[in-house]
């Protein structure tokens, strides 16, 4: 069973630089065709993507972000973690970790995902 | 950036009824589609994928279709676990998968 848990800050101050990690089992990011990404939902608003990462270290990131966000993997840990610099009130809302297995194409299993709050 | 509308934004269903929902892109994603159920306070469920293909564990009440820019989910009969919001996404090309503005399923 593939689960998948988000944890970091519940708040952050402006400015700050945003560390979550995405902590996963029953699967092994070194495994041919399996990514993980992450996806954030404002309050009342849409999903948005955000970066994903592939089993080879492939890295894609939402070209509007880009320039503000990192993802990285460890495989021993089963984690990724995603850094977004220099936060706003407008990075306020739920990120989700999601396993992404290529032959779906698309996200086939989300952690709860976890409350995050900018705010001074 | 491919543009995902969803419709309607509402939709108010009695149990037991049919619910279909509409989602429109605007350029073509070819059967790259899937459609996502979020519930409060549980994670988001994939429920199709391919525009077509039911997820695993899905129930067969739960059905997609369509190609190109439009797609519809039928829920064929509504179950009380089954008033959510769905979203639709596109996962066409990288870097932009995009997400509909989501169709909330509530009680009539």
């Amino acid at each position: 069973q593939i689960t998948l848990k988000e944890s970091g800050p519940t708040l952050v101050k402006p400015t700050q630089t945003l560390t979550l990690t995405c902590n996963f089992s029953g699967f092994s990011l070194s495994t041919s065709a399996v990514g993980v990404g992450w996806i954030r939902q404002p309050p009342g608003k849409a999903l948005e993507w955000l970066a994903l990462i592939y089993w080879d270290d492939d890295k894609r990131y939402s070209p509007s972000l880009e320039s503000r966000l990192t993802i990285t993997k460890d495989t021993s840990k089963n984690q990724v973690v995603l850094t977004l610099t220099n936060m706003d009130p407008v990075d306020t809302g739920t990120y989700y970790c999601v396993h992404i297995n290529m032959w779906v194409g698309s996200p086939d299993v989300w952690g709860r995902g976890t409350a995050v709050t900018v705010s001074s | 950036e491919i543009v995902m509308t969803q419709s309607p934004a509402t939709l108010s269903v009695s149990p037991g009824e049919r619910a279909t929902l509409s989602c429109r892109a605007s350029q073509s994603v070819s059967t790259n589609l899937a459609w996502y159920q979020l519930r409060p306070g549980q994670a988001p469920r994939l429920l199709i994928y391919g525009a077509s293909t039911r997820a695993a564990d899905i129930p067969a009440r739960f059905s997609g279709s369509g190609s190109g820019t439009e797609f519809t989910l039928t829920i064929s009969s509504l179950q009380s676990e089954d008033f959510a919001v769905y979203y639709c996404q596109h996962y066409n090309h990288w870097p932009m998968w995009t997400f509909g503005q989501g169709t909330k399923v509530d009680i009539k």
